[in-house]
C-alpha cells in the first residue's frame, strides 16, 4: 500500500530533550515536506526537499532540522525542544514534474508536546 | 510571497443542503490551486486541484470548485452534504513556475465544516 509512515505517532517530552520524528514513503517521491499544524493558523511548513541531499527551509524552520540521506526517509530534528514547539506535525511527499511538490501525500501526523 | 484566505473559519450547514467554501490568494501570477480535506484525527487528503485549462474542477466525493482570476478566488462547493463530509478544509496554492512549485506550498487558516442531520 502507498504511504508515508511517521513515527512516533504521539510524544510528550520535556524541554530541552533532543527527539527525532521519523518520515518514510514507499512511492519513491523525490519531494518530502514537514509542516506543523496550529489552531487557526493552518498548516505552515518547517522544511522541505526535493531530493537526496538538497533541502531548503520552509516558512518557520527555525528550532528544527532536516536531513535526507536516503530518498524514503525525511527525519525532523529537535535539538533542543521548547513548550512553543508543540504541535501537530504532518509529513507530506510528492512526485516532481508538472505541478511537483504540490499534490501532496500526507502522513498520519504525529502530536507533540513538550512540557 | 503568496498568501491564502479562508474567511470563514467555522461554517454549519444542514445535511442536504448546498455548501460552498470560500478561499482568496495573493499572488503575481496564476497559481497551482488545491483542496485538501483533513477528517478528525487524520491526515490531510486531496480533494481537487487546478493547474490550467477549465477553470472549473471537479474532485472527488462529489465537490467541485471553480478559479476565478479576476477575483483571485478558488472557492469549493459541493450540491448536497453528507454528514460524513463533516471534516476540516484547507485551500492551498503553490508558486506556478513553468511547470514546478519549487516545493513551496502555502495553506490557508482552515474552515471546519458541521453537519446537521
Amino acid at each position: 500500500e502507498a504511504q508515508v509512515t511517521q513515527n512516533p505517532r504521539y510524544l510528550i517530552t520535556v524541554t530541552g530533550k533532543k527527539l527525532t520524528v521519523t518520515c518514510s514513503q514507499n512511492m519513491n517521491h523525490e519531494y518530502m515536506s514537514w509542516y506543523r499544524q496550529d489552531p487557526g493558523l493552518g498548516l505552515r511548513q518547517i522544511y522541505y526537499s526535493m531530493n537526496v541531499e538538497v533541502t531548503d527551509k520552509g516558512d518557520v524552520p527555525e528550532g528544527y532540522k532536516v536531513s535526507r540521506k536516503e530518498k524514503r526517509n525525511f527525519p525532523l530534528i529537535l535539538e533542543s525542544p521548547s513548550p512553543n514547539q508543540t504541535s501537530l506535525y504532518f509529513c507530506a511527499s510528492s512526485l516532481l514534474g508538472y505541478g511537483g511538490g504540490a499534490i501532496l501525500f500526507f502522513g498520519p501526523g504525529t502530536r507533540l508536546t513538550v512540557l | 510571497a503568496q498568501s491564502v484566505t479562508q474567511p470563514d473559519i467555522h461554517i454549519t450547514v444542514s445535511e442536504g443542503a448546498s455548501l460552498e467554501l470560500r478561499c482568496n490568494y495573493s499572488y503575481g501570477a496564476t497559481p497551482y490551486l488545491f483542496w485538501y480535506v483533513q477528517s478528525p484525527g487524520q491526515g490531510l487528503q486531496l480533494l481537487l486541484k487546478y493547474f490550467s485549462g477549465d477553470t472549473l474542477v471537479q474532485g472527488i466525493k462529489g465537490f467541485e470548485a471553480e478559479f476565478k482570476r479576476s477575483q483571485s478566488s478558488f472557492n469549493l462547493r459541493k450540491p448536497s452534504v453528507h454528514w460524513s463530509d463533516a471534516a476540516e478544509y484547507f485551500c492551498a496554492v503553490a508558486i506556478n513556475a513553468g511547470g514546478t512549485s519549487y516545493g513551496k506550498l502555502t495553506f490557508g487558516q482552515g474552515t471546519i465544516l458541521t453537519v446537521h442531520p
